[in-house]
């Protein structure tokens, strides 16, 4: 079982303030990954990091910023929030790849439970 | 540029019966990873089933399969004997990257709704 947490799982706020949404791994894993979602639309990535110190901007721009400077931790901040970044944000992590045969393990990424953000 | 495709947007499906959930894809890297998940109404994302380009089988993990036709580029789901449980949003993925320096970077499909009636 995945042991990828998000806090907070719900959060109403006004415009022009900021927030971080916090995610913890306890598994170990160096690659962690934000995606955000739309109510019944796909994931798109916003950022990722292979490990301590190490942050990528993902295929979707993004205002939000995010930091790695634990293995385990990988929080992602609003410094101004607007009605626009009301969305889902779903952390992730996961191993190497798994390469090229899925017996030396699929790579899959583990998913925290989400954190819904609505901008009023 | 990699791409997910899922042309359905919903689909319904009786009890105990099989459902196929259609997923394309396209990429010019001869080694990828596709992946498929599902997404319950409470929003965590729950990893199915893997399928590597070079596996030889289509992947099967329990009630779930993945039909695997390469030169097609499609990876569809088939989930046997439907339960009221498997009621849910289902996302076809695709890790992008190559062996060995592999971003593992998921890009995702825009999901199918899958409704199962009593």
């Amino acid at each position: 079982e995945a042991d990828i947490y998000q806090t907070p799982r719900y959060l109403v706020i006004g415009t022009g303030k900021k927030i971080t949404l916090e995610c913890s791994q306890t598994m170990g894993h160096d690659k962690m990954y934000w995606y955000q979602q739309d109510p019944g639309m796909e994931l798109h990535l916003i950022h990722y990091s292979y490990g301590v110190n190490s942050t990528e901007k993902g295929d979707l721009s993004s205002e939000s910023t995010v930091s790695r400077i634990r293995t385990e931790h990988f929080p992602l901040t609003l410094e101004s929030a607007r009605p626009s970044h009301t969305s889902q944000y779903l952390c992730a992590s996961s191993e190497a790849s798994g390469g090229l045969a899925s017996t030396a393990g699929t790579g899959e990424l583990f998913f925290g439970e989400g954190s819904r953000l609505t901008v009023l | 540029a990699q791409k997910i495709t899922q042309t359905q947007p919903g689909m319904f499906v009786q009890e105990k019966e099989a459902v196929t959930l259609d997923c394309t894809y396209d990429t010019s890297d001869p080694s990828y990873g596709l992946f498929w998940y599902k997404q319950p109404s409470s929003g965590e994302m729950i990893f199915l089933i893997y399928q590597g380009s070079y596996d030889q089988q289509n992947a099967t993990e329990g009630r779930y399969s993945l039909n695997f036709q390469k030169a097609r580029k499609s990876a569809n789901l088939v989930i046997s004997a439907s339960q009221l449980g498997d009621s849910a949003m289902y996302f076809c993925a695709m890790r992008e990257g190559l062996y060995g320096g592999a971003t593992n970077k998921l890009i995702f499909g825009t999901g199918t709704l899958l409704a199962v009636q009593p």
